[in-house]
């Protein structure tokens, strides 16, 4: 069954530092793989994905995610971090086989606070 | 361009109530999904529409949902008799496709079912 993993609940990083959130999926064959973000009573919005190609994606906000496909993880990143970062980050994958293409499967969320 | 809308965006009902949600995709999308937020999990899919056509309903409690997109543009979501568990917030997607890469959420409405 297709699966995705986020490991922590919450991660905390101080303004104007890297900041890391993992995440690691379970798919048969070559997934689809995507980061939303979420903002306080806002629906997701999208911020990048992987189909194919350059291992590393970068995306909205100066985000960018980097593709292992001998780890199975899809770890989102951003070289230095603002305090509106601040937010709940969701990965998703989406098998683009059979017939019910589009769905996503989404991880818990990790809860992202950058503090000034 | 206009993005999903949903509304409403908050709606407080008593258990065994019954409750509709609407939601219009970005014009021109083919594809419109519903998914259910619980609070402290990620969206949860409960049916996908390709046109006027379902394409997955395999997650939907049909003992008390429903939903519909008889033209193939809006959609409704019906959930009768509410329960308890049914407190989340119902998020409204949109692609070009089925094929298409990239979902667009609407806002969302939050639940709470007392």
């Amino acid at each position: 069954a297709q699966s995705v993993a986020q490991p922590e609940d919450q991660v905390n990083v101080a303004e104007g530092n890297p900041l890391t959130v993992k995440c690691t999926y379970s798919v048969s064959g070559n997934p689809y793989l995507f980061w939303y973000v979420q903002y306080p009573n806002r629906g997701l919005q999208f911020l990048l994905k992987y189909i194919t190609g350059d291992n590393l994606v970068k995306g909205s906000y100066g985000f960018e995610a980097e593709f292992n496909k001998s780890q199975t993880s899809f770890h989102l990143k951003k070289p230095s971090a603002l305090v509106s970062d601040s937010a709940l980050y969701f990965c998703a994958v989406r098998d683009p086989r059979g017939n019910q293409g589009g769905k996503l499967i989404f991880g818990q969320g990790t809860e992202l606070s950058v503090k000034p | 361009e206009a993005g999903v809308a949903q509304s409403p965006r908050y709606k407080i009902i008593e258990k065994r109530q019954s409750v509709a949600f609407w939601c219009n995709p970005i014009s021109g999308h083919a594809t419109l999904y519903w998914y259910q937020q619980i609070l402290g999990q990620g969206p949860k899919l409960l049916i996908q529409f390709q046109n006027n056509g379902v394409v997955d309903d395999s997650q939907l409690p049909k003992d008390r949902f429903s939903a519909e997109r008889l033209k193939g543009v809006d959609s409704t979501l019906k959930i009768q008799p509410a329960k308890l568990e049914d407190s989340a917030v119902y998020l409204c997607a949109s692609s070009l496709d089925v094929g298409g890469v990239e979902q667009y959420f609407g806002p969302g409405t939050r639940l709470t079912v007392t």
